[in-house]
């Protein structure tokens, strides 16, 4: 089964405006962690954020921020103020807490920044 | 951020030849790993890598397939023989630790065309 699902698999929005990717995980381990990286069109895999499970916080790193919903097993990126050289794809990563190093990778979001 | 550099950015191969895929990983980092990127597809795990040791490989890492970092130079991949199948971009990734919590960092890929 899908250990990481990204319903969305494309998005166009305008520059400035805010955009939230969706992300649905499934796990069975009650600690693990959550990452979101982004694809350039060079196909660059770049970091952007991470939500460790046990934190109750939503994180926060410059103009990313996530929807953390434990419950439903949902880690939501919103990106605000998005900029052209957003574009890209987004991934969505699980990784759990045991002794597997494995992380999960979703399908991935392409998103598209217009002017 | 941290940067995984990869060598070649790519490369087009005959089937049946035999290719190296080079990573210079983070430089404190002690864990390395393959992921494999088919086009439009997600990023699937292959293989990670310890203190000289493969800790953990998927089904997608075939007998064909091997990794070593000889003497901390370069973490490899080497596929002899190559099929028509393994044509794909080859991602290195490496973390400090082995914690589930540590995030990997990923280079910009080696695209490889099996013809």
């Amino acid at each position: 089964a899908q250990k990481v699902t990204q319903t969305q698999t494309s998005i166009s929005v305008v520059e400035k405006t805010t955009v939230t990717m969706d992300c649905v995980y499934e796990t069975r381990d009650s600690s693990y962690f959550l990452f979101w990286y982004k694809q350039t069109a060079s196909g660059e895999i770049v970091f952007l954020i991470r939500q460790d499970s046990y934190k109750k916080e939503n994180a926060t790193v410059g103009h990313y921020s996530l929807n953390f919903q434990k419950p439903k097993s949902s880690i939501g990126l919103i990106i605000t103020a998005t900029q052209i050289e957003d574009s890209a794809v987004y991934f969505c990563a699980m990784r759990e807490g045991g002794s597997n190093n494995r992380i999960f990778f979703g399908d991935g979001t392409q998103l598209v920044v217009k002017p | 951020g941290p940067k995984v550099l990869q060598i070649p950015s790519h490369q087009i191969i005959d089937m049946g030849q035999m290719v190296t895929l080079n990573c210079d990983p983070v430089s404190n980092h002690l864990y390395f790993y393959w992921y494999k990127q088919i086009l439009g597809q997600q990023m699937e795990f292959l293989v990670n890598f310890y203190n000289g040791k493969v800790m953990e490989k998927s089904k997608l890492f075939k007998d064909q397939f091997s990794v070593e970092r000889p003497d901390g130079s370069y973490f490899t991949l080497k596929i002899q023989p190559t099929a028509l199948e393994d044509s794909a971009v080859y991602f290195c990734a490496s973390s400090l630790a082995r914690r589930a919590g540590n995030t990997l960092y990923f280079g910009e890929g080696s695209r490889l065309i099996v013809v």
